[in-house]
């Protein structure tokens, strides 16, 4: 089974509704990073969290990290066509902080229709 | 401040061939990262190096999959003999030492073994 489960796998939204994706871990999390990906292109870094109830944004994206529960949500408020793409979540599930080794969800399919 | 190179971007070969993908990270960055992204799945880290030194190699297949960092700069993933299942895209990676998580990807080389 995966490491990082993520939540719906493809989501079609109308443009200017909002949306949530989620990531569930089956181990302890030691950082959790959210990417963006575009057909054909390679992975763009959206943000990272370290602590559990941290909360970050970048323009009208959201991200919580909940640690006891290992599970990250990301919010889009008021979506627009920039932000269709695949939203891959990362997780450093080694046993020290710092591994720098990064495991990858499977992705959620973001569609954003007029 | 140039991005991450990957050349080919794609290649078509028939099973049993070899090929070879190339890395040119971003200047300054010590650690590179070869992942496998088969379609609908999130990467797949196979192989990670510290300057030339590898880090973790433990999902790499080792009996067809080589990589190599010389000179703790550019890197080769090789593949020797190619099987069906071994198309994907390959995705090279770099960050720079101690900054857990960002990582910068290239565009990636897209492989179809027929």
């Amino acid at each position: 089974s995966q490491e990082l489960e993520q939540s719906p796998q493809s989501l079609i939204v109308q443009e200017g509704k909002n949306l949530t994706i989620n990531c569930t871990s089956s181990k302890t999390l030691y950082g959790l990073y959210w990417y963006k990906q575009k057909y054909g292109e390679g992975l763009i870094f959206l943000m990272m969290l370290q602590k559990g109830g941290e909360e970050k944004s970048h323009e009208k994206i959201t991200a919580k990290l909940d640690e006891k529960k290992q599970q990250s949500s990301l919010h889009i408020t008021a979506s627009q066509p920039s932000h269709a793409g695949i939203y891959l979540c990362g997780a450093d599930l080694g046993t020290n902080f710092g591994n720098e080794k990064l495991t990858f969800g499977t992705g959620t399919r973001l569609t954003i229709i007029p | 401040e140039a991005g991450v190179a990957q050349s080919p971007r794609y290649k078509i070969i028939e099973k049993r061939q070899s090929v070879a993908f190339w890395c040119n990270p971003i200047s300054g960055h010590a650690t590179l990262y070869w992942y496998q992204q088969i379609l609908g799945q999130g990467p797949k880290l196979l192989i990670q190096f510290q300057n030339n030194g590898v880090v973790d190699d433990s999902q790499l297949p080792k009996d067809r999959f080589s990589a190599e960092r010389l000179k703790g700069v550019d890197s080769t993933l090789k593949i020797q003999p190619a099987k069906l299942e071994d198309s994907a895209v390959y995705l090279c990676a770099s960050s720079r030492w101690g900054t857990t998580g960002e990582l910068f990807f290239g565009e990636g080389s897209r492989l179809t073994v027929l």
